[in-house]
């Protein structure tokens, strides 16, 4: 139980465009989720939480405009990367907080901006 | 706010023998600590978590240890297997508060 699902796993888009990340939960209710970004050989970086039916808190530095995260609903959230540019390219992973107390990865994304 | 360190950052053992990751954090408010595996292109994985209310907590080859007084905590994997070579990296929490990670321990297993 507990499954974070993470699509797209992979994608590649042109300078200038917006890519949506989803994370879903498929067996429970997701309350709060995060977003992290991961760079090669790097630890994981929280970016923002998101809390169903509210804004998400940004991290300092994390652009909340270019990082757009939308949690409408217990079983989604979503992470519009505004205006990609190259030096957004990098793998980015969700996480949640499960029913039974614990907190569940989804597989991640890896993002390339070209 | 928490900080987390986490040595070695690489790890090479023999296919059998054990294996000790070392974490250290700041805040003694914490009270969730669990360890992550990540294989190449993934994301991670939980393999083992201990509460702050429990000193040692083992699930077949794996075993955490906590010390609450040093603010330290250790992975602890024994027998090695070639399928044990990934990165691993543990975490620190207030339960209810995001996570903050460790660098990352690469962990090789020599066959």
């Amino acid at each position: 139980g507990a499954v974070v699902s993470q699509h797209p796993s992979w994608v590649i888009c042109k300078s200038g465009t917006s890519v949506k990340i989803e994370c879903r939960s498929l067996d429970f209710q997701a309350t709060t989720m995060f977003w992290y970004r991961q760079f090669p050989k790097q630890s994981l970086m929280l970016m923002a939480t998101s809390n169903e039916g509210s804004k998400a808190t940004y991290e300092q530095g994390v652009e909340k405009d270019k990082f757009l995260i939308n949690h409408a609903s217990l079983t989604l959230s979503t992470l519009t990367v505004t205006s990609a540019h190259p030096e957004d390219s990098s793998f980015y992973i969700c996480s949640a907080e499960t029913d039974f107390g614990g907190y569940t990865f989804g597989s991640g994304t890896r993002l390339t901006v070209v | 706010g928490e900080n987390v360190e986490q040595h070695p950052s690489t790890l090479s053992v023999q296919e059998g023998d054990s294996a000790v990751i070392k974490c250290t954090y700041s805040d003694s408010a914490s009270n969730y600590f669990p360890w992550y595996k990540q294989e190449l292109g993934k994301g991670p994985q939980l393999i083992i978590d201990i509460r702050s209310n429990v000193g040692e907590k083992k699930d077949q080859r794996i075993a955490v240890t906590l010390n609450k007084t040093a603010k330290h905590f250790s992975l602890h994997i024994t027998e090695t297997q070639p399928e044990d070579s990934a990165v691993y990296f543990c975490a620190a929490n207030l339960y209810g508060q995001n996570f903050v990670f460790g660098p990352g321990t690469r962990l090789s297993v020599l066959p």
